[in-house]
Order: C-alpha cells, then structure tokens, then sequence
C-alpha cells in the first residue's frame, strides 16, 4: 500500500516570498502524483499532475513541482505567493488501482 | 452546471438517525468515488464505482455506510445509525474511464451529528 507524507502541517509566509510545501510517498512502483488546492468551503481543485516525462511539471496559478525518484519527493513550489493563495494543500499518489491516496493537507497562510 | 454536484451542503443529524448524500457526477464520467475528509484531515478513501458496478469498498468504515449507483450515474451515500465519530465532510469525486487519479470533486456534504 501507498502512504503520503506531507511534512508541514502549517506554513506561514509573507506576500510574495517563495514557498515550498514537501510531500514524500512510499511504494515501490512506478506512480502517479498529484497536487490538489482546496479553498475555504470547497472542493478539491488539482493544481499539476506527474504521469511521465520531465520531472519538473507546471500547474495552474505559477505553481510547480519536481518529482524525485530516489528520494520518492514531488514537493510544490512557487517562486512569489500571493494572498489568494492561502488554501489548504494535498498531495495525492494512485497506482495501478487508480484510486489516490491523499495526505493530511498542508495549510499555506500568506500574510501581507 | 457541469461540475460534480452534491447534495445537501449540510446536515444536522441526531444520533441514531439515517442520512443519505447524493452525488451527481461530471456526465459522461465513469468512475465515481467517495472520500470522508475529518476536520483537519485529508480526504480518506470510502467507496468506488465503476459505472454502476461498486468495484472498491474497503474504505467504508462499518456496515452502517453503504452506497449505490443503480443506473451508473447519480450515486447515493448512505448512513444508518448515525453516530458522532460519522461527522465530517464528504466528497465526491468523478473522473473520466482511462483515468489516471486525476479527480473532478464536488463541494462536499457536511454532516454534523449531535
């Protein structure tokens, strides 16, 4: 069975400073990796997805992230946040069964 | 609309009464999931349905949730004997056949059971 780790349960920044959220997964086959942004009182919104090819993928709204296969990572990064991204973010690994696995969520507040 | 629909928002239940939460997915989306997300938690896998063929159901908590989706559309989930630890948010989620984990969710439907 697959596991998600999401290291962060709280990250705090400033406007426009960089940002990264860590997600770690555990299995040993090849996998599928995904970012989903959840805002108050919604559902789940994915931000990038890594099926195959470059490891450096690109989501929506200046967000990317980099999947590493010897350190099993897929951490989400943006290079300046902006208010409107405070939101709670999950990473979520599938398989063969095609049935994702979420971690616990990692809430980005974005101060002024 | 053309995103997942769900039904209702909320709900107030006392304990000990049934409750069902409807879903009504992306049309023309095969698979169907439902997830139980705990205050502060990330979603937890409960059930899916490949059209109307229920093809995963080792997340569902006990055998008072179970859940249908008769005509391989709009899905039903449903509660009996409500009790406090069953509060929490329910998401649906729909995706396309040759799916890869990427899921459409809805907003969810919060159950509170008092």
């Amino acid at each position: 069975a697959q596991s998600v780790t999401q290291l962060d349960s709280q990250v705090p920044v400033f406007e426009e400073a960089p940002v990264e959220l860590r997600c770690n997964y555990s299995s040993s086959v090849s996998v599928y990796l995904f970012w989903y942004v959840q805002y108050p009182n919604q559902g789940l919104q994915l931000l990038l997805k890594y099926l195959s090819g470059s490891t450096l993928v690109k989501g929506i709204n200046g967000f990317e992230a980099e999947f590493n296969k010897s350190q099993t990572s897929f951490h989400l990064r943006k290079p300046s946040v902006h208010i409107s991204d405070t939101a709670e973010y999950f990473c979520a690994v599938t398989k063969g069964s095609y049935i994702p696995t979420f971690g616990r969520g990692t809430s980005l507040i974005v101060h002024p | 609309g053309a995103g997942v629909s769900q039904s209702p928002r909320y709900k107030v239940a006392k304990r000990g009464q049934d409750v069902a939460l409807r879903c009504d997915p992306i049309s023309g989306h095969v698979s169907l999931f439902w997830y139980q997300q705990a205050l502060g938690q990330g979603p937890e896998f409960l059930t899916y349905f490949q059209n109307e063929a229920q093809l995963d159901k080792s997340g569902l908590p006990s055998d008072r949730f179970f859940a249908e989706r008769p005509e391989g559309s709009v899905s039903t989930l449903k509660i009996q004997r409500t009790q406090q630890e069953d509060s929490a948010v329910y998401l649906c989620a729909s995706s396309l056949e040759s799916n890869t984990g990427e899921l459409f969710f809805g907003e969810g439907s919060r159950l509170t059971v008092l």
